[in-house]
């Protein structure tokens, strides 16, 4: 099974400010994936990053809000930017190393934009 | 939209089997069917997963019905311990990888 290492785990940021959000991933994986959980609620697919291109995101989420960055096999970051109240959740990376394999998840990072 | 539909909660007694349906009733011939469970604050843990046999591993059983409309995971003997949220999700294969879709899940509390 894939370890994964998110950093931070947990962050209080200024509105209008932006957090880098680190995924590391032990071995290589073939998929990684950015979540978003608000309070209360299930998880949110918010793109596929793809190594070595621009990352694939889901209705609702653009690239200039949550900028994705996947350089190798193993790594890749998520950036919140320009934060609101509102972008306080907590956000997970996944990885998948095969087909019909399953997803394993990082411990996610909490967000609080104050 | 999440294929599966599950009971938004459930009691439990402890060293009681917990017994979790979900219904996939669109579920396409190629699509599995995964277990996982998220514990308080934490990234969701992978617990199982099956095509059409019924499949057990230490942490649980899953049983699938013939026609794959429905399934059950099994906790054989529920501990405090596994009080958590479990999700149980139809695998959607998509042209670029393959995505996990959640729905809302269902709240296990085991009570002692």
């Amino acid at each position: 099974s894939a370890v994964i290492s998110q950093k931070p785990s947990r962050d209080i940021c200024q509105r209008g400010t932006s957090l880098t959000i680190q995924c590391q991933v032990d071995s290589q994986v073939t998929m990684m994936f950015w979540y978003r959980q608000q309070p209360g609620q299930s998880l949110t697919l918010i793109a596929t990053a793809n190594q070595g291109s621009e990352a694939t995101y889901e209705s609702g989420f653009v690239i200039d809000k949550f900028p994705i960055s996947r350089p190798n096999l193993t790594f890749s970051t998520l950036t919140v930017s320009n934060m609101s109240p509102e972008d306080s959740s907590i956000y997970l990376c996944s990885v998948v190393q095969g087909t019909n394999t399953e997803a394993f998840f990082g411990q996610g990072t909490r967000l609080t934009v104050v | 939209d999440a294929k599966t539909t599950q009971p938004p909660s459930m009691d439990c007694a402890e060293g009681r089997a917990a017994n979790l349906p979900c219904n996939h009733s669109t579920i396409s011939g190629n699509e599995y069917v995964y277990w996982y469970r998220q514990i308080h604050s934490q990234g969701p843990q992978y617990i199982i997963h099956g095509l059409k046999n019924n499949e057990t591993n230490e942490m649980a059983s899953l049983i699938i019905t013939e026609d794959r409309k429905s399934s059950t995971l099994i906790l054989p003997h529920a501990t405090l311990r596994d009080t958590a949220v479990y999700y149980c999700i139809v695998r959607v294969l998509i042209f670029y990888g393959q995505n996990f879709v959640f729905g809302p899940g269902t709240r296990l509390s085991v009570l002692p």
